[in-house]
Protein backbone atom coordinates (compact mmCIF):
# COMPACT_ATOMS: atom_id res chain seq x y z
CA UNK A 1 0.00 0.00 0.00
CA UNK A 2 1.74 2.96 -1.27
CA UNK A 3 1.58 6.21 1.06
CA UNK A 4 -0.62 9.41 0.49
CA UNK A 5 1.62 11.90 -0.86
CA UNK A 6 2.20 14.98 1.09
CA UNK A 7 4.54 17.93 0.43
CA UNK A 8 7.85 17.46 1.91
CA UNK A 9 7.93 21.06 3.56
CA UNK A 10 5.73 23.90 3.29
CA UNK A 11 6.61 27.43 5.47
CA UNK A 12 4.85 30.50 6.31
CA UNK A 13 5.39 33.79 8.21
CA UNK A 14 3.63 34.44 11.60
CA UNK A 15 -0.42 35.51 11.06
CA UNK A 16 -0.50 33.96 7.46
CA UNK A 17 -2.68 31.03 6.84
CA UNK A 18 -1.13 27.93 4.79
CA UNK A 19 -2.69 24.63 3.66
CA UNK A 20 -0.89 21.29 3.33
CA UNK A 21 -2.32 18.60 0.68
CA UNK A 22 -2.53 14.90 1.19
CA UNK A 23 -3.46 13.16 -2.14
CA UNK A 24 -4.29 9.60 -2.26
CA UNK A 25 -6.76 7.78 -4.50
CA UNK A 26 -10.33 6.62 -4.73
CA UNK A 27 -9.28 3.58 -3.08
CA UNK A 28 -8.44 5.60 0.29
CA UNK A 29 -8.68 9.52 0.35
CA UNK A 30 -11.80 9.69 -2.24
CA UNK A 31 -13.33 6.73 -0.89
CA UNK A 32 -14.07 7.40 2.24
CA UNK A 33 -14.46 9.91 4.70
CA UNK A 34 -11.92 9.08 7.37
CA UNK A 35 -9.11 10.97 6.63
CA UNK A 36 -7.33 12.39 9.74
CA UNK A 37 -4.17 14.52 10.43
CA UNK A 38 -1.67 14.79 13.26
CA UNK A 39 0.83 16.81 14.57
CA UNK A 40 4.15 15.76 15.64
CA UNK A 41 6.54 18.02 17.36
CA UNK A 42 10.60 16.04 17.56
CA UNK A 43 11.23 13.54 20.06
CA UNK A 44 7.19 13.21 20.78
CA UNK A 45 3.64 11.28 20.44
CA UNK A 46 1.64 12.61 17.32
CA UNK A 47 -1.14 14.21 18.02
CA UNK A 48 -4.76 13.97 16.36
CA UNK A 49 -5.76 17.55 14.90
CA UNK A 50 -8.30 16.94 12.53
CA UNK A 51 -10.31 13.61 11.94
CA UNK A 52 -13.12 12.68 9.67
CA UNK A 53 -11.71 15.09 7.15
CA UNK A 54 -13.43 18.01 8.80
CA UNK A 55 -13.55 17.58 12.63
CA UNK A 56 -11.25 18.87 15.12
CA UNK A 57 -11.20 17.41 18.63
CA UNK A 58 -12.59 18.55 21.86
CA UNK A 59 -9.16 21.37 22.95
CA UNK A 60 -7.80 22.17 19.38
CA UNK A 61 -8.09 25.63 18.23
CA UNK A 62 -10.57 26.42 15.18
CA UNK A 63 -7.49 27.76 13.61
CA UNK A 64 -7.14 24.51 12.09
CA UNK A 65 -9.51 23.19 9.55
CA UNK A 66 -10.04 20.11 7.40
CA UNK A 67 -11.38 20.03 3.69
CA UNK A 68 -11.81 17.04 0.65
CA UNK A 69 -11.82 16.96 -2.77
CA UNK A 70 -11.84 14.20 -4.83
CA UNK A 71 -8.81 12.56 -3.75
CA UNK A 72 -7.11 15.45 -1.79
CA UNK A 73 -7.80 16.03 1.53
CA UNK A 74 -6.41 19.18 3.04
CA UNK A 75 -5.48 21.27 6.22
CA UNK A 76 -5.33 24.79 6.43
CA UNK A 77 -3.83 26.29 9.34
CA UNK A 78 -4.56 29.95 10.13
CA UNK A 79 -3.22 32.59 12.28
CA UNK A 80 0.13 30.87 11.97
CA UNK A 81 1.92 30.77 15.12
CA UNK A 82 5.55 30.33 16.29
CA UNK A 83 4.21 26.40 18.26
CA UNK A 84 2.62 25.35 14.45
CA UNK A 85 6.24 24.50 13.58
CA UNK A 86 5.97 20.69 13.22
CA UNK A 87 5.49 17.97 11.51
CA UNK A 88 1.85 16.65 9.92
CA UNK A 89 0.77 13.87 8.68
CA UNK A 90 -2.28 12.89 7.17
CA UNK A 91 -3.91 9.31 7.30
CA UNK A 92 -6.78 7.61 5.71
CA UNK A 93 -8.77 4.21 5.83
CA UNK A 94 -7.86 1.94 2.81
CA UNK A 95 -10.20 -1.18 2.43
CA UNK A 96 -6.84 -2.90 1.57
CA UNK A 97 -5.67 -3.37 4.88
CA UNK A 98 -8.70 -2.59 6.94
CA UNK A 99 -6.35 0.08 9.02
CA UNK A 100 -4.99 2.68 7.42
CA UNK A 101 -2.45 4.59 5.45
CA UNK A 102 -0.29 7.55 6.26
CA UNK A 103 0.83 10.31 3.99
CA UNK A 104 4.47 10.72 3.89
CA UNK A 105 4.53 13.95 6.26
CA UNK A 106 4.72 17.63 5.80
CA UNK A 107 7.31 19.66 8.07
CA UNK A 108 5.77 22.95 8.58
CA UNK A 109 8.38 25.89 9.21
CA UNK A 110 7.04 29.59 10.82
CA UNK A 111 9.81 31.56 9.34
CA UNK B 1 -7.20 11.27 31.72
CA UNK B 2 -6.31 8.36 29.30
CA UNK B 3 -2.58 6.82 29.68
CA UNK B 4 -0.72 4.69 27.41
CA UNK B 5 2.41 3.54 28.40
CA UNK B 6 4.47 1.42 26.69
CA UNK B 7 7.30 -0.77 27.27
CA UNK B 8 9.80 -3.68 26.33
CA UNK B 9 12.15 -2.03 23.79
CA UNK B 10 15.75 -1.99 23.60
CA UNK B 11 18.46 -3.39 21.84
CA UNK B 12 17.46 -6.73 19.89
CA UNK B 13 20.22 -8.93 17.43
CA UNK B 14 18.87 -9.42 14.07
CA UNK B 15 16.79 -12.44 14.39
CA UNK B 16 15.74 -12.22 17.52
CA UNK B 17 12.11 -11.65 18.82
CA UNK B 18 10.46 -9.24 21.28
CA UNK B 19 7.19 -8.53 23.25
CA UNK B 20 5.91 -5.13 23.33
CA UNK B 21 3.67 -4.30 26.03
CA UNK B 22 1.26 -1.03 26.14
CA UNK B 23 -0.62 -0.54 29.80
CA UNK B 24 -3.52 1.57 29.53
CA UNK B 25 -5.51 3.46 32.13
CA UNK B 26 -7.72 6.61 32.46
CA UNK B 27 -10.33 4.88 30.03
CA UNK B 28 -12.56 1.52 29.36
CA UNK B 29 -10.09 -0.52 27.95
CA UNK B 30 -11.83 -3.46 26.78
CA UNK B 31 -14.56 -1.10 24.89
CA UNK B 32 -11.66 0.57 22.73
CA UNK B 33 -10.29 -1.05 19.62
CA UNK B 34 -6.08 -0.45 19.80
CA UNK B 35 -3.42 -0.16 17.75
CA UNK B 36 0.45 -0.26 17.08
CA UNK B 37 1.71 2.52 14.95
CA UNK B 38 5.73 2.68 14.30
CA UNK B 39 8.24 5.36 12.80
CA UNK B 40 11.41 4.41 12.01
CA UNK B 41 14.24 7.14 12.84
CA UNK B 42 13.86 9.96 10.69
CA UNK B 43 11.11 8.69 8.73
CA UNK B 44 6.93 8.81 8.77
CA UNK B 45 4.75 6.84 10.74
CA UNK B 46 3.05 3.90 9.63
CA UNK B 47 0.47 1.70 11.01
CA UNK B 48 1.37 -1.59 11.90
CA UNK B 49 -1.49 -3.38 13.28
CA UNK B 50 -5.57 -3.12 14.84
CA UNK B 51 -7.02 -5.22 17.48
CA UNK B 52 -10.85 -5.52 18.08
CA UNK B 53 -12.09 -4.70 21.53
CA UNK B 54 -12.70 -7.86 22.40
CA UNK B 55 -9.71 -9.31 20.41
CA UNK B 56 -11.62 -11.61 18.27
CA UNK B 57 -10.41 -9.31 15.19
CA UNK B 58 -7.06 -8.68 13.96
CA UNK B 59 -5.92 -6.62 10.91
CA UNK B 60 -2.16 -5.81 9.96
CA UNK B 61 -0.72 -4.17 7.38
CA UNK B 62 0.67 -6.46 4.93
CA UNK B 63 4.01 -6.01 5.01
CA UNK B 64 3.67 -7.28 9.03
CA UNK B 65 2.19 -10.05 7.96
CA UNK B 66 3.43 -13.42 9.53
CA UNK B 67 6.37 -11.57 11.85
CA UNK B 68 4.13 -9.29 13.88
CA UNK B 69 0.97 -10.49 16.39
CA UNK B 70 -1.15 -8.16 17.96
CA UNK B 71 -3.25 -8.97 21.22
CA UNK B 72 -4.74 -7.46 23.95
CA UNK B 73 -5.57 -8.18 27.57
CA UNK B 74 -8.53 -6.95 28.81
CA UNK B 75 -8.60 -8.41 32.37
CA UNK B 76 -4.79 -6.48 32.69
CA UNK B 77 -6.05 -3.48 30.51
CA UNK B 78 -2.66 -4.25 28.01
CA UNK B 79 -2.18 -4.58 24.66
CA UNK B 80 0.92 -6.12 23.32
CA UNK B 81 2.79 -6.68 20.31
CA UNK B 82 4.95 -9.48 19.53
CA UNK B 83 7.41 -9.19 16.97
CA UNK B 84 9.95 -12.50 15.59
CA UNK B 85 12.94 -12.18 13.02
CA UNK B 86 13.50 -8.95 13.66
CA UNK B 87 15.36 -7.06 11.26
CA UNK B 88 17.31 -3.90 10.98
CA UNK B 89 14.47 -2.43 8.80
CA UNK B 90 12.29 -2.83 12.28
CA UNK B 91 14.02 -0.42 13.87
CA UNK B 92 11.45 1.92 15.13
CA UNK B 93 9.57 3.89 17.79
CA UNK B 94 6.62 2.05 19.03
CA UNK B 95 3.62 3.35 19.48
CA UNK B 96 0.16 2.77 20.86
CA UNK B 97 -2.85 4.14 20.50
CA UNK B 98 -6.45 4.31 20.60
CA UNK B 99 -8.22 3.86 17.75
CA UNK B 100 -11.61 5.22 16.97
CA UNK B 101 -13.63 4.92 13.41
CA UNK B 102 -9.85 4.73 11.78
CA UNK B 103 -8.23 7.58 13.74
CA UNK B 104 -5.79 7.59 16.45
CA UNK B 105 -6.84 9.43 19.26
CA UNK B 106 -4.85 8.67 21.95
CA UNK B 107 -0.98 8.03 21.71
CA UNK B 108 1.61 6.86 24.46
CA UNK B 109 4.78 8.02 24.62
CA UNK B 110 6.52 5.26 22.29
CA UNK B 111 9.50 2.61 22.75
CA UNK B 112 12.60 2.33 20.58
CA UNK B 113 13.45 -0.52 19.43
CA UNK B 114 16.47 -1.24 17.95
CA UNK B 115 17.65 -4.14 15.88
CA UNK B 116 21.54 -4.37 15.33
CA UNK B 117 24.34 -6.91 16.23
Amino acid sequence: QSALTQPASVSGSPGQSITISCTGTSNDVGGYNWVSWYRQYPGEAPKLMIYDVTNRPSGISSRFSGSKSGNTASLTISGLQPDDEADYYCSSFTPINNIGVFGGGTRLTVL
Amino acid sequence: EVQLVESGGGLVQPGGSLRLSCAASGFTFRSHWMSWVRQAPGKGLEWVATIKEDGSIKYYVESMKGRFTISRDNAENSLYLQINSLRAEDTAVYYCATVSYYKAEHWGQGILVTVSS
